[in-house]
């Protein structure tokens, strides 16, 4: 079975321009997470998706941040205009859905994409 | 959430024991304590999660005290392929959902 993939592995772009960045997470997850890491710095969370919806986007940075998930498969994470602060690892995660508390759920990675922003 | 600490880095050979031990004093009632690891290059991967006393998988051991204030990871025979950062996350579990908080982590160098 396919893990979570992402793409691209690594985009080096101008600063101002756009950049999309995809995740496919694992077939029937219906729980989607956007984390980066940039430079120096802790790996922090960006967003969560449970299926199509935005259940706690409350880590994104500013709205030139964008994501979506259409259809509850795969995601986007567009950022638009690029800045230098940008730059970093980008992760993303997914999970499945297990209900009540004192149960957990392992969340799977992706490899991540680096992103320059020059 | 309940803020972790763990050593910055750890130094061991190929074959011993490494135990890494992480402190979570303000840890409430409905958390568990997860590990996860990761190389670099590639996104953070899980290795075990308990709730109280010990739980061991394959991969590694958890021991958790009785007052829950800190864990140990036991990785049991270390190689060169166990080098890494490893983190200890504190949550309560949600419908599955996994806000994970990673702090600094340990990062391990395991040498021949």
């Amino acid at each position: 079975e396919a893990g979570v993939t992402q793409f691209p592995s690594h985009s080096v772009i101008e600063k101002g321009q756009t950049v999309t960045l995809r995740c496919d997470p694992i077939s029937g997850h219906d729980n989607l997470y956007w984390y980066r890491r940039v430079m120096g710095k802790e790996i922090k969370f960006l967003l969560h998706f449970v299926k199509e919806s935005k259940q706690d986007e409350s880590g994104m940075p500013n709205n030139r941040f964008l994501a979506e998930r259409t259809g509850g498969t795969y995601s986007t994470l567009k950022v638009q205009p690029a800045e230098l602060e940008d730059s970093g690892v980008y992760f993303c995660a997914s999970s499945d859905t297990q209900g009540g508390v004192g149960v957990n759920t392992e969340a799977f990675f992706g490899q991540g994409t680096r992103l320059t922003v020059v | 959430l309940a803020k972790t600490t763990q050593p910055i880095s750890m130094d061991s050979y190929e074959g011993q024991e490494v135990n890494i031990t992480c402190s979570h004093n303000n840890i409430a009632t409905n958390d568990y304590i997860t590990w996860y690891q990761q190389f670099p290059s590639q996104g953070p991967r899980f290795i075990i999660q308990g709730y109280k006393t010990k739980v061991t998988n394959e991969v590694a051991s958890l021991f958790i005290p009785a007052d829950r204030k800190s864990s140990t990871l036991s990785l049991p025979r270390v190689s060169l392929s166990d080098t890494a950062v490893y983190y200890c996350l504190v949550d309560a579990p949600r419908g599955g959902f996994q806000k994970l908080v990673f702090g600094t982590g340990t990062r391990l160098l395991v040498s021949p």
